[in-house]
């Protein structure tokens, strides 16, 4: 079992430009969720993807969304990069036995 | 709105003498809480997970409490090791759907 992957593990955008991070779930489950943590804080809920739809969503503006594919891989995008966008973004699935992290993507915006 | 809180923020310790790490939160209608380490950098490995119709849960040389009345969880870790040395983060899972919400960590070092 592969667990929960995440795809790319650095990356470094510009002001204004557009990202796509990836995230493949642990096997067996159907929910994934997206954090943002910056450093020194804890993580911070985004949002969660469960039979490709958002279903709830934390306290982050649309410049943020996502998808969920059939195969319950999802992405994270992220429009209009801010330098405040600067943050280690972690995926979670989850089911019954609690959460599982991937190894996260840091996001470098200059 | 859930808040959960760890105290202290960093910890030092000398090899073999026990970690008692401090979790708090708000609400206590919660479905279950979660212990997590993190390496710098890295992401989150889950340690243990408590229900909320349990008291404790045990891992080898980890044991974690939960008290859903006072709003506090503590992670006990026997023995202390220098390969120990990372972020503990707790969060407490607000709704059926597995929403966590976490505190900032507290950085434990030890040495050797």
């Amino acid at each position: 079992d592969a667990g929960v992957t995440q795809s790319p593990t650095h990356l470094i955008k510009t002001r204004g430009q557009q990202v796509t991070l990836r995230c493949s779930p642990k096997s067996g489950h159907d929910t994934v969720s997206w954090y943002q943590q910056a450093l020194g804080q804890g993580p911070q809920f985004i949002f969660q993807y469960y039979e490709e739809e958002e279903r709830q969503r934390g306290n982050f503006p649309d410049r943020f969304s996502g998808h969920q594919f059939p195969n319950y891989s999802s992405e994270l995008n992220v429009n209009a990069l801010l330098l405040g966008d600067s943050a280690l973004y972690l995926c979670a699935s989850s089911s019954q036995g609690g959460a599982f992290f991937g190894q996260g993507t840091r996001l470098t915006v200059v | 709105k859930q808040e959960v809180t760890q105290i202290p923020a960093a910890l030092s310790v000398p090899e073999g003498e026990n970690l008692v790490l401090n979790c708090s939160f708000t609400d206590s209608a919660i479905y279950n809480l979660q212990w997590f380490r993190q390496d710098p950098g890295k992401g989150l490995t889950s340690l243990l997970l408590i229900q909320s119709s349990q008291r404790e849960q045990t891992s080898g040389r980890l044991n974690a409490s939960l008290d859903k009345s006072s709003g506090r969880s503590t992670l006990y870790i026997a023995a202390s090791q220098p390969g120990d040395s990372a972020t503990y983060l707790c969060a407490a899972t607000t709704d059926s759907w597995g929403k966590l919400q976490f505190g900032a960590g507290t950085q434990v070092v030890v040495t050797p």
